[in-house]
């Protein structure tokens, strides 16, 4: 079954730090990966995807994520981080078994910039 | 990008009572979703619903305690039934394509608690 892990609960970073929040993936075939943002009280918002072509990806609100098949990885990295990028992120996989229709999540990673 | 209404946006509930959430869309979709997500966990796939057939339940998931309804294109409606305080969740709706390679929009959710 197609499957996506976040290893990290929670990451703590300074603002003005690079910030990366990890992710692998199980899949058979091609991945389709997506990361999305949750903010308090809101529903989830879409960030980037990778389908195919180039291994770096960039997204909304200076985000960008990095894939890399030989690890399995599909990391969320930006350059410098804002307190206001702290929220839960999930990052998830299409399931080839139900015609790519589902969307499997991970188990969401809460970033905490600190001032 | 899809802009997508639920209502209501919380509500607190007495065990045994229903509640039923309505997704509103502001353009014509082929497919909506409803996720659960528990209080500090990842969002679970409740269900599919198409236009003009029965909605398709996950793993976990009946009909008789999810009924969901999708009478058009831009609308559908998910029932908790005869709930208890572990049905207290986040209910989130999104839309999505057929395309495996295009990200699903999400609602803003519906916060429930049980008492």
């Amino acid at each position: 079954a197609q499957s996506v892990a976040q290893p990290e609960d929670q990451v703590n970073v300074a603002e003005g730090n690079p910030l990366t929040v990890k992710c692998t993936y199980s899949v058979s075939g091609n991945p389709y990966l997506f990361w999305y943002v949750q903010y308090p009280n809101r529903g989830l918002q879409f960030l980037l995807k990778y389908i195919t072509g180039d291994n770096l990806v960039k997204g909304s609100y200076g985000f960008e994520a990095e894939f890399n098949k030989s690890q399995t990885s599909f990391h969320l990295k930006k350059p410098s981080a804002l307190v206001s990028d702290s929220a839960l992120y999930f990052c998830a996989v299409r399931d080839i078994w139900t015609g790519f229709q589902k969307l499997v999540f991970g188990t969401g990673t809460r970033l905490l910039v600190s001032p | 990008s899809a802009v997508i209404s639920q209502k209501p946006s919380r509500d607190i509930c007495q065990r045994g009572t229903s509640l039923t959430i309505q997704c509103q869309v502001d353009s014509q979709v082929t497919m909506m979703f409803w996720y659960r997500q528990q209080p500090g966990q990842s969002l679970t796939l409740i269900a599919t619903a198409n236009q003009g057939s029965e909605a398709t339940y996950e793993s976990g998931f009946v009909i008789d305690k999810f009924p969901i309804s999708r009478p058009n294109l831009t609308f559908s409606t998910l029932t908790v039934s005869n709930m208890s305080p572990e049905d207290s969740s986040i209910y989130l709706c999104s839309v999505g394509s057929t395309e495996p390679y295009n990200e699903q929009f999400f609602g803003p959710g519906t916060r429930l608690t049980v008492l």
